[in-house]
């Protein structure tokens, strides 16, 4: 049973266009995450919702949007994308925020801008 | 300020012990994390440690923690060939937004 998703594993597109991510969590956790991780495996906090509402927004462009329809889903919009944006994005969900609770990851998305 | 470092790379022979150090630098963190990613995988958390602790061992895994210093390392008995992978550490950060901030990660590779 996989705890959470993202699609599509793989995402390759071209400069200026937009593109999303999804992510579901069948854990029933409150609490989660967008990271990116970059080509030297920087791992960053981007966003963080808990109970749809957003708690964390790291200074991310306007371009990045993310969207809860519900506790179980957190997908990642990106408007205009840029070559810079290509990393691989993890989501990630924890019951609580994040200071007395596990985090658990998803597989990653790999997004490739040319 | 909100920074956590730790060397790029570690080599070891296989079975012998592997020690991965971290530092950091918020002395408000709460816990303090080792997770491990896999080639092509996600993150999976290994062990955490609370920060009124000094030490934590879970099977072959020890944890020790210098508050101090800052400074916090991940000791692998035994390695083995399926422990190779990049172990990040992370620390909770209290003083804003609850969040958690990773270090930069450790390559482990194992030598026969």
């Amino acid at each position: 049973d996989t705890a959470v998703s993202q699609t599509p594993k793989y995402l390759v597109t071209q400069m200026g266009n937009d593109k999303s991510i999804k992510c579901e969590q069948n854990l029933g956790h409150d609490t989660m995450y967008w990271y990116k991780q970059d080509s030297k495996k920087f791992l960053k906090i981007m966003f963080s919702y808990n109970n749809k509402e957003l708690i964390i927004n790291e200074t991310v462009p306007n371009r990045f949007s993310p969207k809860s329809p519900d506790k179980a889903h957190l997908n990642l919009h990106i408007n205009s994308l840029e070559l810079g944006d290509s990393a691989v994005y993890f989501c990630a969900s924890s019951q609580e925020p994040p200071i007395t609770d596990t985090q658990y990851f998803g597989p990653g998305t790999r997004l490739t801008v040319l | 300020g909100e920074d956590v470092e730790q060397s790029l790379f570690l080599s070891v022979r296989e079975g012998d012990s592997s020690v991965i150090n971290c530092t950091y630098t918020d002395s408000s963190s709460t816990y303090l994390y080792w997770y491990k990613q896999e080639p092509g995988a996600g993150l999976q958390l290994l062990t955490y440690i609370f920060s009124n602790m000094d030490m934590k061992q879970d099977q072959r895994l020890t944890v020790l923690l210098n508050k101090k210093d800052k400074h916090l390392s991940l000791r692998i008995a035994d390695t083995q060939t399926g422990d190779s992978a990049i172990y990040f550490c992370a620390e909770s950060i209290v003083s804003s937004a609850s969040k958690i901030i990773f270090g930069s990660g450790t390559r482990l590779s194992i030598r026969p």
